[in-house]
């Protein structure tokens, strides 16, 4: 299954919302009716955490600003008001089947 | 506290061997499906592979460009996972990620790395 993110480049002024797109080249709804669709964050220098799975549900401490939407092979991540801290790659990735899948990342970088 | 820390790697030559450890800690290890992700210097994440639990079979999967040569095994009884490369290749150069899976492919923690060099 082949990830493809949108924008790869995404800079921000603080405050004001982001938005960053994914598209899986097959449907990631299973028959339970979710996505096995993941958002992770990696900050400078640091590792890769969760932020959303299943398509919607923000991970254990992950802020509300974040919220994610989509099913089947369309997903969004936004950002309602963005925050130094939320410098980084954003990678989309499909939890589905095996091998799993990365999108390229995107790059998100305040103005 | 969930821990999964990394260890093995180093600089080795292209067509060499090298195994990788994660020490887990924190959590019931034989319960859970581990895997391994790597990101070459300055490019994104790539999936290598992972292992289920021994409860749900213990089979591994592996991404294209490493099955036949990268095998994943754990030690449920010491808490570590591992990940033998064999006919490494100078495109294997990566830091190579220990993950906890929690469903289908989600993993929500991760180590902190381990770097791999493949290089003559």
């Amino acid at each position: 299954i082949v990830m493809t993110q949108s924008p790869l480049s995404l800079p921000v002024t603080p405050g004001e919302p982001a938005s960053i797109s994914c598209r899986s080249s097959q449907s990631l709804l299973y028959s339970n009716g979710h996505s096995y669709l993941d958002w992770y964050l990696q900050r400078p220098g640091q590792s890769p955490q969760l932020l959303i799975y299943l398509g919607s549900t923000r991970a254990s401490g992950v802020p509300d600003r974040f919220s994610g939407s989509g099913s089947g092979t369309d997903f969004t991540l936004k950002i309602s008001r963005v925050e130094a801290e939320d410098v980084g790659v954003y990678y989309c990735m499909q939890a589905l089947q095996a091998p799993h899948t990365f999108g390229q990342g995107t790059k998100l970088q305040i103005k | 506290e969930v821990q999964l820390v990394e260890s093995g790697g180093g600089l080795v030559k292209p067509g060499g061997s090298l195994r990788l450890s994660c020490a887990a800690s924190g959590f019931t290890f034989n319960n859970v499906w581990m895997s391994w992700v790597r990101q070459a210097p300055g490019k994104g994440l790539e999936w290598v592979g992972r292992i289920k639990s021994t409860t749900d079979g213990g089979t591994t999967d592996y991404a294209a460009p490493v099955k036949g040569r990268f095998t994943i095994s754990r030690d449920d009884i010491k808490n570590l996972l591992f990940l033998q490369m064999n006919s490494l290749k100078t495109e294997d150069t990566a830091v190579y990620y220990c993950i906890r899976v929690i469903l289908g492919g989600t993993s929500d923690y991760w180590g902190r790395g381990t770097l791999v060099t493949v290089s003559s």
